[in-house]
């Protein structure tokens, strides 16, 4: 049983450039999650998807970041014109559909902008 | 909307001693919670949680956690800590309607065990 895994790990990228994420969910799973964590805080929700479909958007989810689950499968985050602020790690989870089913978490992919 | 408070961003303890971490929710009506730990450069681990049966629940490495409804909390208990159990713990909850399992974090204690 293979969990959640996402790639890059890491990522160091100059202020400006667009940065991808990738992230294969455990292949059981429909529900699909992306949160953001910074140092010392608890990781905040940006976005989920139930299948292919993105269900809920958070406001921290600003017009440069675009997620997409294109075959329900594997799950894509870009951020465009990364600013230092977005420094952070992007950690991706699924879970099945069922009420109070856990969500498992990925390692994480670390992004670093100078 | 839901809310975490953990109480104590640092917790140090003993090797040996009794580990809480506490952790109290803000819901109009009791979510379900839980506790992940996330070792350095890690993702999170679930460690436990609570969704409905019993109040006091037990999850891995001997730690566990009791809810009460009458004191909105949640918080995590571990007899005897270990220096493997150094780690940050987060709790989490997330809304028995709607919202699609999303969690709510707070912020995250940071448990040190000391020889």
């Amino acid at each position: 049983d293979t969990g959640v895994s996402q790639d890059p790990r890491h990522k160091i990228t100059k202020r400006g450039q667009n940065v991808t994420f990738r992230c294969d969910p455990i292949s059981e799973h429909n529900r699909l999650y992306w949160y953001r964590q910074t140092l010392g805080q608890g990781p905040e929700f940006l976005t989920y998807f139930q299948n292919e479909a993105q269900l809920e958007k958070s406001r921290l989810l600003s017009d440069r970041f675009s997620a997409e689950r294109p075959k329900g499968s594997f799950s894509t985050l870009e951020i465009q014109r990364t600013e230092q602020g977005d420094s952070a790690m992007y950690l991706c989870a699924s879970s099945p559909r069922d009420r109070g089913n856990t969500i498992y978490f990925g390692e994480g992919s670390w992004l670093t902008v100078v | 909307a839901q809310s975490v408070t953990q109480l104590g961003s640092h917790v140090s303890v003993s090797e040996g001693a009794l580990v809480l971490l506490r952790c109290n929710y803000s819901s109009s009506v009791p979510p379900y919670l839980f506790w992940y730990v996330q070792y350095p450069n890690q993702g999170l681990q679930l460690l436990l949680k609570y969704t409905t049966g019993a109040t006091l629940v037990k999850g891995i490495n001997g730690f566990e956690a009791e809810f009460k409804k009458s004191e909105t909390s949640f918080h995590l208990t571990k007899p005897s800590a270990h220096m493997s159990d150094a780690a940050e713990y987060f709790c989490a909850v997330s809304p028995l309607t709607g919202g699609g399992n999303k969690l709510t974090f707070g912020t995250g204690t940071q448990l040190k065990v000391e020889l």
